[in-house]
Parts: C-alpha cells; structure tokens; sequence
C-alpha cells in the first residue's frame, strides 16, 4: 500500500523567502505524482503535474522535483508572497492504476 | 461556470440518519470521484467511477453507496450515519489526461 508523507505539517515564513516543500513515498513504482493547492474552504487546484520518466516540471515561480527511485519529490517556490499562504499536498499516481494516493499536506503562511 | 458542483455545503446529521450528497459536473468528464478529508490525513478514496452507469470502491467503502445514473452527476449516500463519517467530502472529476482534475468545493458533514 503507497504511504505518502509531507514534512513539514505547517510552515510560517516571512514574504519573500523561498519555499522548500517536501514529500515522500514509499512505491517507487509510480506513474507520475501531481502538487495541488488547497485554500480553505475550498477544493484543490492542480499545480503541477511530473511524469515518472521526468525529473523536474516548472511553473513561474514554482519548481518541482522528483526523485522516484529514493520516493522524493521537492516542490519549490520562490519568493513568496501572502497570497501563496494555503495548503499543499502532493499525490502520487501508482502504476496500472489512475487512483491518486494523497499525502495529508503542508500548510504554509507567508507573512507580510 | 463550468465546473463541480456539490450540494450540500455543510449538514449536520444524528447518527442513524440518511442523506445522500450530490455531485454535478458540466464538463463532460468521464472519471467521478468522491474523497474524504480528515485533519492530520491525506484525502482518502471512496468510491469512483470511470463512466455512467459504473461504480467502483476505493480505499475506504464501507458505510457508504454510490450510482452514476447520469454521466455529469454522482451521488454519494450513507444509509445509517455513524460519527466516524464526520469529515470534509470531496468530489472530483477528470478528462482523459492525468493532470484533468477538477474538485468541488467539499461538502462539511458532522454526525453528532
């Protein structure tokens, strides 16, 4: 069974530090893993999507990386703002299946 | 605005009760899922379903029932409400490409 873990739970930050989220699984044999955000009260928004076969994806000021074989993956943001306070989880699609496994999220505040 | 839709936004309900939540999508989406969100985990897999008229289980089943009679709704029901339902519900809905996910906005359900 994938186990999909995020440290930290939360993060607090002063504007326009970089952000340095992580995630880690225990099934290497993925098909890709995907970052959403989630603002309270809301559902998740897809941030970016890496492939199995992919090292890293990149989106503006977001970079994420993946490490399948050490079951890691690093999603970057670079000088953050307060509107990037939320949560973020990472999921991970597993091979011959397209049913997402969900790590419990980091949530981030930027403070201004 | 195209999208998901759930209804309803919060409930309360006495254990032993029934409801069924509904789940709307306008975007033609073959794939439907219902996930739950409980504080410290991950999103977990209810049920899913991969076109009208087919339901399948997901990673935690029990105590709830699903049909896809329509292709853009979905319909989540609990016959005997017990409190360890009390969660976040999340609907989703996907076209063909692994990143397509859209979500609803959560339905919040206290059993009491």
């Amino acid at each position: 069974k994938q186990e999909v873990t995020q440290i930290p739970a939360a993060l607090s930050v002063p504007e326009g530090e970089n952000l340095v989220l992580n995630c880690s699984f225990t099934d290497s044999a993925i098909y890709n893993l995907q970052w959403f955000r989630q603002d309270p009260g809301k559902g998740l928004t897809s941030l970016l999507l890496i492939q199995s076969s992919q090292r890293e994806q990149t989106s503006g000021r977001l970079n994420a990386s993946l490490d399948k074989s050490s079951g890691r993956s690093t999603l970057y943001i670079a000088a953050s703002q307060p509107g990037d306070s939320a949560t973020y989880l990472c999921a991970v699609r597993p091979n011959g299946d397209y049913k997402l496994s969900f790590g419990a999220g980091t949530t981030v505040t930027v403070r201004a | 605005n195209a999208g998901v839709t759930q209804t309803p936004k919060f409930r309360v309900l006495k254990t032993g009760q029934s409801m069924t939540l509904l789940c709307a999508q306008d975007m033609n989406h073959e794939y439907m899922y219902w996930y739950r969100q409980d504080p410290g985990m991950g999103l977990r897999l209810i049920h899913y379903s991969v076109g009208e008229g087919t339901t399948a289980k997901g990673e935690v089943p029990d105590g709830y029932n699903v049909s896809r009679l329509k292709k853009q709704n979905f319909l989540l029901g609990l016959e005997s409400a017990a409190p360890s339902q009390t969660s976040v519900y999340f609907c989703a809905s996907r076209d063909g490409t692994p990143e397509g996910y859209t979500f609803g906005s959560g339905t919040r359900l206290t059993v009491v």
